[in-house]
Protein backbone atom coordinates (compact mmCIF):
# COMPACT_ATOMS: atom_id res chain seq x y z
CA UNK A 1 0.00 0.00 0.00
CA UNK A 2 1.42 3.76 -0.80
CA UNK A 3 2.52 5.71 2.13
CA UNK A 4 0.86 8.63 1.58
CA UNK A 5 -2.72 8.34 -0.08
CA UNK A 6 -4.59 11.08 -1.24
CA UNK A 7 -8.64 11.13 -2.15
CA UNK A 8 -10.09 11.90 -4.88
CA UNK A 9 -7.85 11.59 -7.29
CA UNK A 10 -9.62 13.76 -9.97
CA UNK A 11 -12.38 16.07 -9.24
CA UNK A 12 -14.52 18.43 -11.37
CA UNK A 13 -16.36 21.17 -9.76
CA UNK A 14 -18.76 24.08 -10.25
CA UNK A 15 -17.49 27.65 -9.26
CA UNK A 16 -18.99 28.56 -5.88
CA UNK A 17 -19.06 24.60 -5.07
CA UNK A 18 -17.06 24.22 -1.17
CA UNK A 19 -14.35 21.23 -2.31
CA UNK A 20 -12.67 18.83 0.22
CA UNK A 21 -9.18 17.41 -0.77
CA UNK A 22 -7.70 14.82 1.97
CA UNK A 23 -4.68 13.20 2.24
CA UNK A 24 -3.69 9.77 4.51
CA UNK A 25 -0.44 8.33 5.83
CA UNK A 26 0.86 5.65 7.12
CA UNK A 27 4.82 6.97 7.35
CA UNK A 28 4.29 8.07 10.83
CA UNK A 29 5.37 11.56 10.12
CA UNK A 30 4.53 14.41 12.26
CA UNK A 31 4.74 16.58 9.34
CA UNK A 32 2.34 17.36 6.69
CA UNK A 33 1.83 19.36 3.79
CA UNK A 34 -0.33 20.76 0.97
CA UNK A 35 0.88 22.01 -2.50
CA UNK A 36 -0.57 22.71 -5.47
CA UNK A 37 1.20 22.64 -8.95
CA UNK A 38 0.89 24.63 -11.97
CA UNK A 39 2.15 24.68 -15.24
CA UNK A 40 5.46 26.46 -15.68
CA UNK A 41 5.55 27.20 -11.72
CA UNK A 42 6.90 24.02 -9.68
CA UNK A 43 5.05 23.03 -6.76
CA UNK A 44 4.33 26.50 -4.47
CA UNK A 45 3.38 25.40 -0.42
CA UNK A 46 -0.93 26.53 0.36
CA UNK A 47 -0.26 25.06 4.29
CA UNK A 48 1.77 22.62 6.68
CA UNK A 49 1.12 21.32 9.66
CA UNK A 50 3.92 20.21 11.85
CA UNK A 51 1.66 18.03 14.48
CA UNK A 52 -1.75 18.00 15.31
CA UNK A 53 -2.23 21.79 16.98
CA UNK A 54 -0.13 23.49 14.89
CA UNK A 55 -1.30 25.07 11.41
CA UNK A 56 0.62 27.35 9.28
CA UNK A 57 0.27 29.21 6.16
CA UNK A 58 2.22 28.76 3.25
CA UNK A 59 3.01 30.81 0.52
CA UNK A 60 -0.32 30.74 -1.40
CA UNK A 61 -2.90 30.09 1.53
CA UNK A 62 -6.10 32.18 0.38
CA UNK A 63 -8.99 31.39 -0.44
CA UNK A 64 -8.15 27.41 1.25
CA UNK A 65 -8.13 26.43 4.32
CA UNK A 66 -7.03 23.11 6.00
CA UNK A 67 -8.04 20.79 9.15
CA UNK A 68 -5.44 18.51 10.41
CA UNK A 69 -7.76 15.74 12.38
CA UNK A 70 -4.99 13.12 13.51
CA UNK A 71 -0.96 13.04 12.78
CA UNK A 72 -1.64 10.63 10.05
CA UNK A 73 -4.84 13.03 8.52
CA UNK A 74 -4.99 16.55 7.05
CA UNK A 75 -7.69 17.93 4.36
CA UNK A 76 -7.24 21.14 2.38
CA UNK A 77 -10.36 22.77 1.81
CA UNK A 78 -11.72 25.23 -0.97
CA UNK A 79 -14.21 26.78 0.60
CA UNK A 80 -15.87 28.55 -2.46
CA UNK A 81 -14.08 27.37 -5.42
CA UNK A 82 -13.19 29.47 -8.36
CA UNK A 83 -11.53 28.71 -11.51
CA UNK A 84 -8.28 29.87 -10.81
CA UNK A 85 -8.04 27.06 -8.23
CA UNK A 86 -7.85 24.50 -10.97
CA UNK A 87 -4.36 22.77 -10.07
CA UNK A 88 -2.84 19.59 -9.52
CA UNK A 89 -3.08 19.01 -5.62
CA UNK A 90 -0.53 17.21 -4.10
CA UNK A 91 -0.19 16.08 -0.15
CA UNK A 92 3.59 15.65 1.04
CA UNK A 93 4.53 14.03 4.88
CA UNK A 94 8.28 14.78 6.45
CA UNK A 95 9.60 13.61 9.95
CA UNK A 96 11.43 16.76 10.83
CA UNK A 97 14.90 14.95 10.39
CA UNK A 98 17.80 15.78 12.54
CA UNK A 99 20.12 19.04 11.01
CA UNK A 100 18.94 19.63 7.41
CA UNK A 101 17.20 16.69 6.35
CA UNK A 102 13.41 16.73 6.52
CA UNK A 103 13.09 15.19 3.43
CA UNK A 104 9.30 14.77 2.29
CA UNK A 105 7.51 12.29 0.48
CA UNK A 106 4.29 12.75 -1.91
CA UNK A 107 1.40 11.29 -2.49
CA UNK A 108 -0.09 10.78 -6.06
CA UNK A 109 -1.79 14.03 -6.32
CA UNK A 110 -5.28 15.21 -6.67
CA UNK A 111 -6.52 16.73 -10.09
CA UNK A 112 -9.00 19.56 -9.55
CA UNK A 113 -10.56 21.30 -12.17
CA UNK A 114 -13.45 24.14 -11.45
CA UNK A 115 -15.76 25.26 -14.06
CA UNK B 1 14.85 33.95 1.35
CA UNK B 2 15.44 30.93 -0.94
CA UNK B 3 15.10 30.71 -4.12
CA UNK B 4 16.10 27.90 -6.89
CA UNK B 5 16.58 28.78 -10.86
CA UNK B 6 16.40 25.44 -13.11
CA UNK B 7 18.21 27.50 -16.20
CA UNK B 8 16.48 25.02 -18.90
CA UNK B 9 12.41 24.33 -19.37
CA UNK B 10 13.09 21.84 -21.77
CA UNK B 11 16.12 19.24 -22.54
CA UNK B 12 16.25 16.87 -25.05
CA UNK B 13 19.38 14.14 -25.94
CA UNK B 14 19.24 11.08 -27.64
CA UNK B 15 19.22 7.82 -25.74
CA UNK B 16 22.41 6.80 -24.27
CA UNK B 17 23.90 10.33 -24.32
CA UNK B 18 24.67 12.13 -21.17
CA UNK B 19 22.08 14.08 -19.28
CA UNK B 20 22.28 17.90 -18.06
CA UNK B 21 19.87 19.17 -15.78
CA UNK B 22 20.82 22.57 -14.55
CA UNK B 23 20.03 24.03 -11.34
CA UNK B 24 21.44 27.32 -9.27
CA UNK B 25 19.77 28.36 -6.03
CA UNK B 26 20.10 31.06 -3.78
CA UNK B 27 20.31 30.63 0.24
CA UNK B 28 20.88 32.55 3.09
CA UNK B 29 22.04 29.22 5.17
CA UNK B 30 23.52 26.07 4.57
CA UNK B 31 20.52 24.70 2.70
CA UNK B 32 19.52 21.37 1.69
CA UNK B 33 18.76 20.60 -1.70
CA UNK B 34 16.82 17.83 -3.41
CA UNK B 35 15.82 16.44 -6.91
CA UNK B 36 12.74 14.85 -7.31
CA UNK B 37 11.11 13.88 -10.71
CA UNK B 38 7.77 13.42 -11.96
CA UNK B 39 6.67 10.77 -14.27
CA UNK B 40 3.56 11.76 -16.33
CA UNK B 41 0.33 11.44 -14.62
CA UNK B 42 2.80 10.33 -11.21
CA UNK B 43 3.56 11.83 -7.96
CA UNK B 44 6.68 13.31 -7.44
CA UNK B 45 9.71 10.90 -6.30
CA UNK B 46 13.04 11.91 -4.78
CA UNK B 47 15.77 11.46 -6.60
CA UNK B 48 18.55 12.04 -4.38
CA UNK B 49 19.36 14.59 -2.14
CA UNK B 50 22.37 17.32 -0.19
CA UNK B 51 22.23 17.40 3.41
CA UNK B 52 25.78 19.26 4.00
CA UNK B 53 28.27 15.91 3.64
CA UNK B 54 29.78 14.80 0.51
CA UNK B 55 29.43 17.40 -1.97
CA UNK B 56 28.09 14.59 -4.48
CA UNK B 57 25.56 12.84 -3.93
CA UNK B 58 24.57 9.50 -5.90
CA UNK B 59 20.76 8.96 -6.27
CA UNK B 60 18.43 5.80 -7.83
CA UNK B 61 18.48 5.22 -11.45
CA UNK B 62 21.94 6.42 -12.18
CA UNK B 63 21.88 10.06 -11.24
CA UNK B 64 24.37 12.45 -9.32
CA UNK B 65 24.31 15.88 -8.53
CA UNK B 66 27.34 17.85 -7.40
CA UNK B 67 27.06 20.69 -4.92
CA UNK B 68 28.64 23.11 -5.86
CA UNK B 69 28.95 26.37 -3.29
CA UNK B 70 31.18 28.50 -5.05
CA UNK B 71 28.98 28.41 -7.85
CA UNK B 72 25.60 27.88 -5.85
CA UNK B 73 24.60 25.30 -8.62
CA UNK B 74 23.34 21.34 -7.86
CA UNK B 75 23.38 20.51 -11.85
CA UNK B 76 21.85 16.94 -12.44
CA UNK B 77 23.78 14.66 -14.33
CA UNK B 78 23.28 11.07 -15.89
CA UNK B 79 25.66 9.42 -17.83
CA UNK B 80 24.02 7.76 -20.23
CA UNK B 81 20.53 8.60 -21.19
CA UNK B 82 17.38 5.60 -20.95
CA UNK B 83 14.49 6.18 -22.58
CA UNK B 84 12.02 5.90 -19.29
CA UNK B 85 14.28 9.04 -17.58
CA UNK B 86 11.65 10.98 -19.92
CA UNK B 87 10.06 12.92 -17.17
CA UNK B 88 9.87 16.30 -15.73
CA UNK B 89 12.62 17.17 -12.85
CA UNK B 90 12.34 19.30 -10.35
CA UNK B 91 15.37 21.04 -8.22
CA UNK B 92 14.83 21.65 -4.67
CA UNK B 93 16.00 23.96 -1.95
CA UNK B 94 15.44 24.31 1.93
CA UNK B 95 17.09 26.26 4.07
CA UNK B 96 17.12 26.02 7.85
CA UNK B 97 14.69 28.78 7.49
CA UNK B 98 11.87 29.33 7.71
CA UNK B 99 11.01 26.14 8.87
CA UNK B 100 12.68 23.57 6.54
CA UNK B 101 10.40 24.88 4.14
CA UNK B 102 10.92 23.65 0.29
CA UNK B 103 11.12 25.90 -2.62
CA UNK B 104 10.74 24.20 -5.86
CA UNK B 105 12.02 25.79 -8.80
CA UNK B 106 9.88 25.55 -12.08
CA UNK B 107 11.08 22.36 -13.74
CA UNK B 108 12.91 20.75 -16.11
CA UNK B 109 10.95 19.32 -18.96
CA UNK B 110 13.22 16.13 -20.18
CA UNK B 111 12.75 14.42 -23.61
CA UNK B 112 14.77 11.16 -24.63
CA UNK B 113 14.88 10.76 -28.71
CA UNK B 114 15.32 7.09 -29.55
Amino acid sequence: DADVTQTPRNRITKTGKRIMLECSQTKGHDRMYWYRQDPGLGLRLIYYSFDVKDINKGEISDGYSVSRQAQAKFSLSLESAIPNQTALYFCATSDGGQGSTDTQYFGPGTRLTVL
Amino acid sequence: AQSVTQLDSHVSVSEGTPVLLRCNYSSSYSPSLFWYVQHPNKGLQLLLKYTSAATLVKGINGFEAEFKKSETSFHLTKPSAHMSDAAEYFCVVSDWEPARQLTFGSGTQLTVLP
